[in-house]
């Protein structure tokens, strides 16, 4: 199994560009996070999934949107992207609600 | 919601020497995840503890619950080169986000040879 799998792995934006970060997992996971890392602020929660066609908001969602249309698959799409979104971004997979968390290898993203 | 904090932020230690992180939450916790993260790597999981006043062991590693479940601690006995990463603590956040896990800030570990 892969696991867990984010990418790309590393991406450079300009200011207003949009992009998609993806995630796909193959352990049959019915719950499925986005979280963003900065320095001295752990994780934090962007949107979450608790199955196919079910996502809701996390602790900082705006600027960014998901869908979830398959079990395997939990995009994350960055809409007009800022500078303040420079960060790194992992997206992990559970089997239940507080379960153990599989994150991926993440992705860091830099806005200039 | 729930603040999960972690104390210290940072901790340098020579090698052979203790080192422990400690977690705090402003509510109570039904249970409590630690998870390390190397550098340049993805959190993984180590343990959760789920009753009150647990302790368990791994190793070198010894993991404990408050008995009000609203602390946790992570102790490393004599640390080695290998034990340098970040470690954070995470817990169920009531009223947050639909229950789902709050990190904390996270204790970075370096370790001197």
């Amino acid at each position: 199994n892969a696991g867990v799998t984010q990418t790309p792995k590393f991406q450079v934006l300009k200011t207003g560009q949009s992009m998609t970060l993806q995630c796909a997992q193959d352990m049959n996971h019915e719950y499925m996070s986005w979280y963003r890392q900065d320095p001295g602020m752990g994780l934090r929660l962007i949107h979450y999934s608790v199955g196919a066609g079910i996502t809701d908001q996390g602790e900082v969602p705006n600027g960014y949107n998901v869908s979830r249309s398959t079990t395997e698959d939990f995009p994350l799409r960055l809409l007009s992207a800022a500078p303040s979104q420079t960060s790194v971004y992992f997206c992990a997979s559970s089997s239940g609600l507080l379960d153990t968390q599989y994150f991926g290898p993440g992705t860091r993203l830099t806005v200039l | 919601g729930q603040q999960v904090m972690q104390i210290p932020q940072y901790q340098h230690v020579q090698e052979g020497e203790d080192f422990t992180t400690y977690c705090n939450s402003s509510t109570t916790l039904s249970n409590i995840q630690w998870y390390k993260q190397r550098p340049g790597g993805h959190p993984v999981f180590l343990i959760q503890l789920v009753k009150s006043g647990e302790v368990k062991k791994q190793k070198r590693l010894t993991f404990q619950f408050g008995e009000a479940k609203k602390n946790s601690s992570l102790h490393i006995t004599a640390t080695q080169t290998t034990d340098v990463g970040t470690y954070f603590c995470a817990g169920p956040d009531p009223q947050g986000a639909g229950n789902m896990l709050t990190f904390g800030g996270g204790t970075r570990l370096m370790v001197k040879p």
